[in-house]
């Protein structure tokens, strides 16, 4: 496809699980982003990557959340021993340019 | 530390023009002004950007103010598929977009 592709689509997870969240961006965008999205809120930033390079992470919400990108195309959303607040939508999205970021449809996490 | 400040929701009559604001007064000269829109259950979709002057696309239009603490998103023509939540975003030098709560569109046919 020629958007942004998330998966999975839906995760259901028991507290104190192990999650990983795949984002496939636009081909050539060199440029990727990671949200979280509680319901009823906007997507709040997470991490940056400018190719495989990290170039902002100050948006994860704890240590247990960690983000890659280790050859600059797809990224991996890590959280570990998840919890209940960490229930939300996470939107990917990349860009060529930054001018516009184009979004996944996003991975839907509930933890149980 | 929302940089910016939107009406949590608005309505609007099908075929009618709609104005949404968007207050940004703490506005750096370097901030792009960004608006995006989601539709339920889909990841946020691009509408247009500005930085001083105002746009237009396919879309809609942006009228910035004078003095960039304000900015006001136009649909020329409500249609049902323009219902979902509107953000507006600034767009720092670093190149983080910051989404605030958003106006969500209701279109009344």
């Amino acid at each position: 496809g020629a958007g942004v592709s998330q998966s999975p689509r839906y995760k259901v997870a028991k507290r104190g699980q192990d999650v990983a969240l795949r984002c496939d961006p636009i081909s050539g965008h060199v440029s990727l982003f990671w949200y979280q999205q509680a319901l009823g809120q906007g997507p709040e930033f997470l991490t940056y990557f400018q190719n495989e390079a990290q170039l902002d992470k100050s948006g994860l919400p704890s240590d247990r959340f960690f983000a890659e990108r280790p050859e600059g195309s797809v990224s991996t959303l890590k959280i570990q021993r998840t919890q209940q607040e960490d229930s939300a939508v996470y939107l990917c999205a990349s860009s060529l340019d930054v001018r516009t970021i184009y979004f996944g449809e996003g991975s839907w996490l509930t933890v149980v | 530390d929302a940089k910016t400040t939107q009406p949590n929701s608005m309505e609007s009559n099908e075929e009618e023009p709609v104005h949404l604001p968007c207050n940004h007064s703490t506005i750096s000269g370097t901030d792009y002004i960004h608006w995006y829109r989601q539709l339920p259950s889909q990841g946020p979709e691009y509408v247009i950007h500005g930085l001083t002057s105002n746009v237009n696309n396919r879309m809609a239009s942006l009228a910035i103010a004078e003095d960039r603490k304000s900015s006001t998103l136009i649909l020329h023509r409500a249609t049902l598929r323009d219902a979902a939540v509107y953000y507006c975003i600034l767009r720092d030098s670093g190149n983080q977009f910051y989404f605030g709560t958003g106006t969500s569109l209701t279109v009344i046919p």
